[in-house]
């Protein structure tokens, strides 16, 4: 079946700091991918995606790239800002959406 | 376009008591689909749609009802409440092979 795992959280991290946030996923064929970012009291936001293989998506200085051989769509950033807080989910896509849990982050100045 | 609209923003409930969240879209999408969102589990499909007069089931969807009479609108009724529907659930659509976009969400507590 289809499924996602993602870097369990809270993350915190310090302004200027480098994020990773871990994705691998379960799918039948190739699924599109991609990332939602949930920031406080909104609904999910569109952050980036990716639609093939080696493909890499990014957005507001956040990437992450296909790896098809790894089945993975790490999201990460150079340096984080206090405005990128946020709940991030990685959902791939094949049909229907699946969404991971969703890994809280907090940026302190 | 004021893309996906859920109302109300915020609602309690009594055990028993039945209610109908709204959502609508005014981007002619065909997929529109309602999630609940609990803390530790991410999002889950209750329902969805593939457009007006089609409606299927997603990975949770007892205690809950959907119609699809028109493209813009696609309710989600609760017909008794229990606390375990205590969650915050989303509308989202988009188009056969696109981006979702999302609703900002409605709180819903049940006592």
């Amino acid at each position: 079946g289809n499924s996602v795992t993602q870097m369990e959280g809270p993350v915190t991290l310090s302004e200027e700091a480098f994020l990773t946030i871990n994705c691998t996923y379960t799918a039948t064929g190739y699924p599109s991918l991609f990332w939602y970012v949930q920031y406080p009291g909104e609904g999910l936001q569109l952050l980036l995606k990716a639609t093939k293989a080696d493909d890499k998506g990014s957005n507001k200085g956040f990437e992450a790239t296909y790896r098809k051989e790894t089945t993975s769509f790490h999201l990460e950033k150079g340096s984080v800002q206090v405005s990128d807080s946020a709940v991030y989910f990685c959902a791939p896509k094949r049909g229907q959406f699946y969404f991971g849990t969703g890994t809280s982050l907090t940026v302190i100045p | 376009n004021a893309g996906v609209t859920q109302t109300p923003k915020f609602q309690v409930l009594k055990t028993g008591q039945s209610m109908t969240l709204q959502c609508a879209q005014d981007m002619n999408h065909e997929y529109m689909s309602w999630y609940r969102q609990d803390p530790g589990m991410g999002l889950r499909l209750i329902h969805y749609s593939v457009g007006a007069g089609i409606t299927d089931q997603g990975e949770v969807p007892n205690g809950y009802n959907v119609s699809r009479s028109t493209t813009e609108d696609f309710p989600l009724r609760l017909l008794s409440a229990a606390p375990s529907q205590t969650s915050v659930y989303f509308c989202a659509s988009k188009r056969e092979t696109d981006t979702q976009y999302f609703g900002p969400g409605t709180r819903l507590t049940v006592l």
